[in-house]
């Protein structure tokens, strides 16, 4: 079973920000929590990766709040580029177990 | 981020015969691969994990005969499909990852490789 849980998709318009959040309640001490993004007939691209509080990077920021049984992706100013499917995951040393992954829309 | 390189990108095989997919870390050694297939619109099922120069570990419900996988090098993974069928047509897509302990958790997939079995 993946250790996470994402919405199944989610529409947005271009320039809007979109928060896409996963929960993980039995997130282990050592894990990360990675999100990657796949465009189809594509493999999964690495976004971000973080362990607690906040990182943010050129193209997201992960929010992660003290607990670490959930996190919410951020993306800034969507364009129609950024539809995709964003999948969270949570792992450290062991295999990555995909979810059902969030399918983002983005309209004009 | 580390280059990971799949091939090919995409095949055509008639109904029985055998496919080799490659999978290559380009520019960091790999002592992990993980083997996956995708149905449309559907998520990345794992399929195995192949470690360097040891067994692949199969997930439940994977044909370990029919899907056969080899880790010879730090760089290197295949998955065979032997005897392949038209139900096997999937994407198949493989990821690799950095050995664990040197501060690197990211793991890096292949572009993937269409199988379409006639």
């Amino acid at each position: 079973l993946a250790k996470t849980t994402q919405p199944i998709s989610m529409d947005s318009y271009e320039g809007q920000e979109v928060n896409i959040t996963c929960s993980h309640n039995n997130i282990a001490t050592n894990d990360y929590i990675t999100w990657y993004q796949q465009f189809p007939s594509q493999g999964p691209r690495f976004i971000i990766q973080g362990y607690k509080t906040k990182v943010t990077n050129e193209v997201a920021s992960l929010f992660i709040p003290a607990d670490r049984k959930s996190s919410t992706l951020s993306l800034p100013r969507v364009s129609l580029s950024d539809t995709a499917v964003y999948y969270c995951l949570v792992y450290n040393t062991d295999k990555l177990i995909f979810g059902t992954g969030t399918r983002l829309q983005v309209f004009p | 981020g580390a280059v990971v390189s799949q091939h090919p990108s995409r095949v055509i095989c008639k109904s029985g015969t055998s496919v080799k997919i490659e999978c290559r870390s380009l520019d960091f050694q790999a002592t992990t691969m993980f083997w996956y297939r995708q149905f449309p619109k559907q998520s990345l099922m794992l399929m195995a994990t192949s470690n360097e120069g040891s067994k692949a570990t199969y997930e439940q419900g994977v044909e370990k005969d029919k899907f056969l996988i080899n880790h010879a090098s730090l760089t290197l993974s295949t998955l065979t499909v032997t005897s392949a069928h038209p139900e096997d047509s999937s994407f198949y897509i493989c990821s690799a990852r950095e050995p664990p302990g040197q501060g690197k958790t990211e793991a890096f997939f292949g572009q993937g490789t269409r199988l379409t079995v006639v």
